[in-house]
């Protein structure tokens, strides 16, 4: 079965410091992969997602992920972060042809001033 | 555009109580899901749609009832409410399927007593 770890429960970045959340997956087929944003108290939204292609993806809010086929991994990266990004974060997969998506338990971003 | 809409925000119910949770999409969207949110396990499908008239389980259907009789609305029922049953729900909807991202609704959150 699919799955979707985030070995990051909490993560504290400072004001304009760079961000990495990693995801990792256990998949046997090609993935379709997802990052999700959830601010306090709001549904999610979609931020960037990976079919094919070129391995580095954009997004919105000037986030990027880069799928790394060998790692089994897609980390989500963003040069500077604002305070606005404050939030909790979801990776999640679905393979193709499948209705199920899968989400990891999530990392939550705390920014500090 | 209001998108996907929840419907009631917030619930408290007694145990062995039901209660529909209304989910409507004003989108055209053929796939719609329903995933609960708990703290520290990420988000779990409870029941999706491909389509009206097509329901499936997910990966927590126990407990809970669903029906598609048309494309805009997706409610999801508890038929006897118990306190594991406490949680924020999530509706989603897609164009094309999950594969190419939902839109989620801002939740209800349930609690049982």
């Amino acid at each position: 079965a699919q799955s979707v770890t985030q070995p990051d429960i909490h993560i504290t970045v400072s004001e304009g410091a760079s961000l990495e959340l990693r995801c990792n997956y256990s998949y046997g087929a090609t993935p379709y992969l997802f990052w999700y944003v959830q601010s306090p108290g709001q549904g999610l939204q979609l931020l960037l997602k990976y079919f094919s292609g070129d391995t580095l993806v954009q997004g919105i809010k000037g986030f990027e992920a880069e799928f790394k086929r060998s790692q089994s991994s897609f980390n989500l990266r963003k040069p500077s972060v604002h305070w606005s990004d404050a939030a909790e974060y979801f990776c999640a997969v679905t393979q193709g042809g499948s209705e199920k998506l899968v989400f990891g338990k999530g990392t939550k971003l705390t920014v500090n001033p | 555009n209001a998108g996907v809409t929840q419907t009631p925000k917030f619930q408290v119910l007694k145990t062995g109580q039901s209660m529909t949770l209304q989910c409507a999409q004003d989108m055209n969207h053929e796939y719609m899901s329903w995933y609960r949110q708990d703290p520290g396990m990420g988000l779990r499908l409870i029941h999706y749609s491909v389509g009206a008239g097509i329901t499936d389980q997910g990966e927590v259907p126990n407990g809970y009832n669903v029906s598609r009789s048309t494309t805009e609305d997706f409610p999801l029922r508890l038929l006897s409410a118990a306190p594991s049953q406490t949680s924020v729900y999530f509706c989603a909807s897609s164009y094309q399927g999950p594969n190419y991202g939902y839109t989620f609704g801002s939740g209800t959150r349930l609690t049982v007593v």
